[in-house]
């Protein structure tokens, strides 16, 4: 059973650095069969794709649009998890952050889903 | 990037009613399209994979339907525990974009 295990701040300060931390069990960081992907949520935006890693023979990565800049997303092999660091964030970034696996088999549908960490961006 | 429009934004029901829901894309995706429901402090659920593959565990109740541009979400009859909001998403391409959301609520 894939379970996924979210980590990180509540509250952040606008213009420092967002870092989340999403834990995976069940399956590897590095499969061939698989994307890992960071989502978010918020009133305002509904439910916005931010990212995602998948390994095939090398890391690859792909960005949103609107968080390119300032995001990285990073895989860590030795302790299964995946971070996310969003740069210099404002008000705007105030959302529910879900991580996500998008397996192939399933036409690269999100089957597997953090519990998901408020993040709020306020001084 | 591909666009979703999903419709109608919400949605007002009976327990036992048949819905549907539609999601346009802005481009063919052939049938990379896929449904989740969304509860208040739950994270997203997967529904329904490729347009129309019910994923592992739903009922039977629900189905999808459609592929290129145009792709429908059916309840058969409505229970109490479908009240929330569900979204199409494509997985054609990067980035993977979803529709805007539709709050299914008890009438």
């Amino acid at each position: 059973q894939v379970q996924l295990q979210q980590s990180g701040p509540g509250l952040v300060k606008p213009s420092q650095t967002l870092s989340l931390t999403c834990a995976i069990s069940g399956d590897f960081v590095s499969t061939t069969s698989a994307a890992w992907n960071w989502i978010r949520q918020s009133p305002s935006r509904g439910l916005e794709w931010l990212g995602r890693t998948y390994y095939r023979s090398r890391w690859y990565f792909d960005y949103a649009v609107s968080v390119k800049s300032r995001m990285t997303i990073s895989p860590d092999t030795s302790k299964s998890q995946i971070s996310l660091h969003l740069t210099s964030v404002t008000p705007e970034d105030s959302a529910v952050y879900y991580c996500a696996r998008a397996y192939y088999d399933s036409w690269s549908a999100f089957d597997y889903w953090g519990q998901g960490t408020r993040v709020t961006v306020s001084s | 990037d591909i666009q979703m429009t999903q419709s109608p934004s919400s949605l007002s029901a009976s327990v036992g009613d048949r819905i549907t829901i539609t999601c346009r894309t802005s481009h063919n995706i052939r049938t990379y399209l896929n449904w989740y429901q969304h509860k208040p402090g739950e994270a997203p659920k997967l529904l329904i994979y490729a347009a129309s593959s019910l994923q592992s565990g739903v009922p039977l109740r629900f189905s999808g339907s459609g592929s290129g541009t145009d792709f429908t979400l059916t309840i058969s009859s409505l229970q109490p525990e479908d009240f929330a909001t569900y979204y199409c998403q494509q997985s054609y391409n990067a980035p993977h974009t979803f529709g805007q959301g539709t709050k299914l609520e008890i009438k």
